[in-house]
């Protein structure tokens, strides 16, 4: 079992949507936690970080639910913009990364 | 402020061929990371330095594969001799933070390498 593992997609969804993405964690000593978004053939970028209590930056909204061991990520209003992939990160002894979750923004 | 540079972007080698990674960090960032990146696949760690020193190396394989960072500040990752398997992307990190609860990773934007 990988230690960070995403649903890889791909998400298809109209401009305008509202969309969710899970990611699990099976090391329970994972203390920190990221989205990264990375564009076709670009390098990740940090998109923002988890906190327990949940936070959100503009149209995005990640959250850590630690008993359940998942963090999701929900992206309103999409826009073309938002076709990337995003990556799922926890850090324990070291920084784990998802295999990432492909999202297509139709007109 | 520059960014974390590598070269080469892209390398082209038949199999058996040595090839090498060059990685100049974000200044001042002490921790650099080596991760590699199939397709279709997040970034799996190498390597990570912190200073000149390699912290952890635990997936690195060694029978091929090396590094070093000599001065604590560039870095440079060595495949010899390269086979089919090790066509990816190899993208070199850096942090302004020692230790693994950090904030953000800055990547370059990796060297494609394909061997034929």
């Amino acid at each position: 079992r990988k230690e960070v593992e995403q649903d890889p997609g791909p998400f298809n969804v109209p401009e305008g949507a509202t969309v969710a993405f899970n990611c699990t964690y099976s090391n329970s000593a994972s203390q920190s936690f990221f989205w990264y978004r990375q564009d076709c053939r670009k390098e990740p970028k940090l998109l923002m970080s988890v906190y327990s209590s949940g936070n959100e930056d503009g149209r995005f909204t990640a959250q850590l639910n630690r008993a359940s061991q998942y963090i999701s990520l929900l992206i309103r209003d999409s826009k073309l913009s938002d076709s990337a992939t995003y990556l799922c990160v926890g850090s324990a002894s070291k920084i784990i990364f998802g295999s990432g979750t492909r999202l297509s923004i139709r007109p | 402020e520059a960014g974390v540079v590598q070269s080469p972007r892209y390398k082209i080698i038949e199999k058996k061929q040595p090839v090498a990674f060059w990685c100049n960090p974000i200044s001042g960032h002490n921790t650099l990371y080596w991760y590699l990146q199939n397709l279709g696949q997040g970034p799996e760690l190498l390597i990570r330095y912190e200073n000149e020193e390699a912290v952890d190396d635990s997936q690195l394989p060694k029978d091929r594969f090396s590094a070093e960072r000599l001065k604590g500040v560039d870095s440079t990752l060595k495949i010899q001799p390269a086979e089919l398997g090790d066509s990816a992307v190899y993208l070199c990190a850096s942090s302004g933070t020692s230790g693994t609860n950090t904030g953000e990773l800055f990547f370059g934007e990796g060297s494609r390498l394909t061997v034929l």
